[in-house]
């Protein structure tokens, strides 16, 4: 079974701060998701990483997957009110057709 | 909008009863995939289907079964109901048949109360 253990698990900030999240494995992906959701909806998708060591930016969101493809990182800068939601990283296998989600980093950013 | 319609929203039902949550994929999707998510597991994968095939399967309790209709549309059966079985079951979609790469899109998902 491939595991995702995601870090923080809550994360209190104020407007304006930055912040980062990790996602962390043991085992190795084809690629890397990360979806945000907020509360009474689904979640939806931010990036996929697919290369060792690629990064990709999304505003203020900058996404970095692993060298080893086992571990992947969010980090936001100057963080705001709208940034407020359950950060969801999933691992991909996709020779296998399997996806694995990690348990969420629930953000809060206050104004 | 997502575009992936789950109906109904919320479900309150009693233990042993059974229930069927519907799923209607985004328009060209031939994927669906159900999750669970509870609070103290996460979000859970339970089963796909493709073009009306099952395709790979998760975590799926026996007691759940799951089909897609030829109009691609899905249903998850859930019976003989448990307390632990509360729970949000999402649907999502998209037009590969593997896994969520490159892109699914999620519904707004059913809230399932087992009383």
């Amino acid at each position: 079974t491939q595991l995702l253990e995601q870090s923080p698990q809550f994360l209190s900030i104020q407007e304006g701060e930055n912040l980062t999240v990790y996602c962390n494995s043991s085992s190795v992906f084809s690629s890397l998701q990360w979806y945000r959701q907020e509360p009474g909806e689904g979640p939806v998708l931010l990036v996929t990483v697919v290369t060792g060591g690629e990064v990709k930016k999304l505003k203020r969101l900058t996404f970095q997957f692993g060298d080893a493809r086992k571990d992947s990182s969010l980090h936001i800068t100057a963080a705001q009110p709208g940034d407020t939601g359950l950060y969801l990283c999933a691992g991909l296998n996709t020779n296998a057709g399997k996806s694995t989600f990690g348990d969420g980093t629930t953000l809060t950013v206050k104004p | 909008d997502s575009g992936v319609t789950q109906t109904p929203k919320h479900l309150i039902t009693a233990t042993g009863q059974r229930v069927t949550l519907r799923c209607s994929p985004r328009s060209g999707d031939l994927s669906v995939y159900w999750y669970q998510q509870s609070l103290d597991q996460g979000l859970q994968f339970l089963i796909q289907y493709y073009n009306g095939e099952e395709r790979a399967k998760g975590n799926i309790l026996e007691r759940f079964s799951a089909q897609q209709f030829p109009d691609l549309h899905s249903e998850l059966n859930l019976s003989s109901l448990e307390l632990g079985d509360s729970a949000l079951y999402f649907c999502a979609s998209s037009r590969s048949s593997g896994t969520l790469y490159p892109e699914a899109f999620f519904g707004q998902g059913t809230r399932l109360t087992v009383v």
